[in-house]
Order: structure tokens, then sequence, then C-alpha cells
């Protein structure tokens, strides 16, 4: 049981090109979120998903896509990286009610 | 949709010291998670409450929850500097999305 793993952990994009952050889940969590965390501020919903094939937009979901082809993947595609991009982003899993499980993190930098 | 403010935004305290973290919701609450944050690294569960007046306690860190407020405070009884990082507090909306508030920083000086 790995928990939530998120990939990679660290990347350089340049202004314009596109990347996909990879998070995955073995705990056959319904529930999976994508947040972005800037300096001195909290985690902001950029998208979640109740379910495979269920996806929806969280409060900053411009410029990100996000797909459910199964319960375990939830993958966030950033289609042209721009410096407001810049972040840590976050991958996040729950079942019903319970503790919500984190993966550990993405650093982006867009330059 | 629900909101979460969070008091104070940044807080200093002398080693030793009590503090108090609140989490306001703008809508009534059905479960408020607390997360821990060191500087530049991932998330720690601390506590999950579901319950109006539910208290837990780990260590030296209390939080409870109060429904009929729509709030939730986080205590911290004589401060570590092991207690210093980003705290945050998250809960569900109605339509199941997990919204998280800004955070709290804090500071323990020795």
């Amino acid at each position: 049981n790995a928990g939530v793993t998120q990939t990679p952990k660290f990347q350089v994009l340049k202004t314009g090109q596109s990347m996909t952050l990879q998070c995955a889940q073995d705990m056959n969590h319904e529930y999976m979120s994508w947040y972005r965390q800037d300096p001195g501020m909290g985690l902001r919903l950029i998208h979640y998903s109740v379910g495979a094939g269920i996806t929806d937009q969280g409060e900053v979901p411009n410029g990100y896509n996000v797909s459910r082809s199964t319960t375990e993947d939830f993958p966030l595609r950033l289609l042209s990286a721009a410096p407001s991009q810049t972040s840590v982003y976050f991958c996040a899993s729950r079942h019903g009610g319970n503790t919500i499980y984190f993966g550990e993190g993405s650093w982006l930098t867009v330059v | 949709s629900q909101e979460l403010e969070q008091s104070p935004q940044s807080l200093i305290v002398q080693e030793g010291k009590n503090l108090t973290i609140n989490c306001t919701s703008s809508k009534t609450l059905y479960g408020l998670y607390w997360y821990k944050q060191k500087y530049g690294e991932g998330l720690i569960f601390l506590m999950m409450l579901q319950k109006g007046g539910e208290e837990k306690s780990h260590e030296k860190i209390t939080a409870k929850l109060d429904e009929k407020k729509q709030q939730s405070s986080l205590h911290i009884t004589a401060s570590q500097p092991s207690h210093a990082g980003i705290y945050l507090c998250g809960a569900v909306s109605g339509a199941q999305k997990l919204v998280f508030g800004q955070g709290t920083r804090l500071t323990i000086n020795p």
C-alpha cells in the first residue's frame, strides 16, 4: 500500500510548454483532488473527482485539465505553462468521510 | 461555495506559551480536518472532527468543533519549537469538494 504517489517531485518548465503531473493512489478511494499552494497561502482547489469518469472544477481551474479514466489515476495537465503557474502542487484522495491522504507535493517552476 | 477563514494568518509566540488558531466556515460544518505543514514539505494529518461539540487531543494539541458557530479551534499547550509550521484547516462542502483555509503560519521563539 503506497498511499498517494505524485510525480515528478521537481520540474522546471519554459513558458508555453506542456506537462502532466501524475497522481496515483492504491487505496480504491473515490475522491481525488488537485491543489496548488503558493507562498503564504493555503491550498487552493484546482480540480476534483468523485469517481472514475467524473471531474469538476475547483476554485482555480483555468490553465489546467484533468481526467479520471480509472479509480487509481488522476493526472493534472498544464496545456501551456505560464509563470503564474509556478507553485507547489498537491494531490489528495479520500474515501467517504475519512482521512484525507496527500501526496508529497510537486514543486513546479515556470520560467 | 464554502469558504474557510483562518485566524490569525500569522502567529509568533514564545516557547512554552499556549496559543489558539481558529477556523471559521461560511457554511455549516459537517466535518473539519486539521493539517500541519513544515516549511517546504508535505502535509501531516493532525485530527478530524465530525460531530458538533467534538474535541480531540494529540499530545499537546487539542481541536474542537463548534457546529453552531461554524467554527473550529486548534489549541496548543506549552508550545515547543517542533510546533512551528503552517496549520491548515479543511472541510468538505455540500458538493463533496474538499476546501482549505489560507493557513496560519506559526513561529515559536526560543
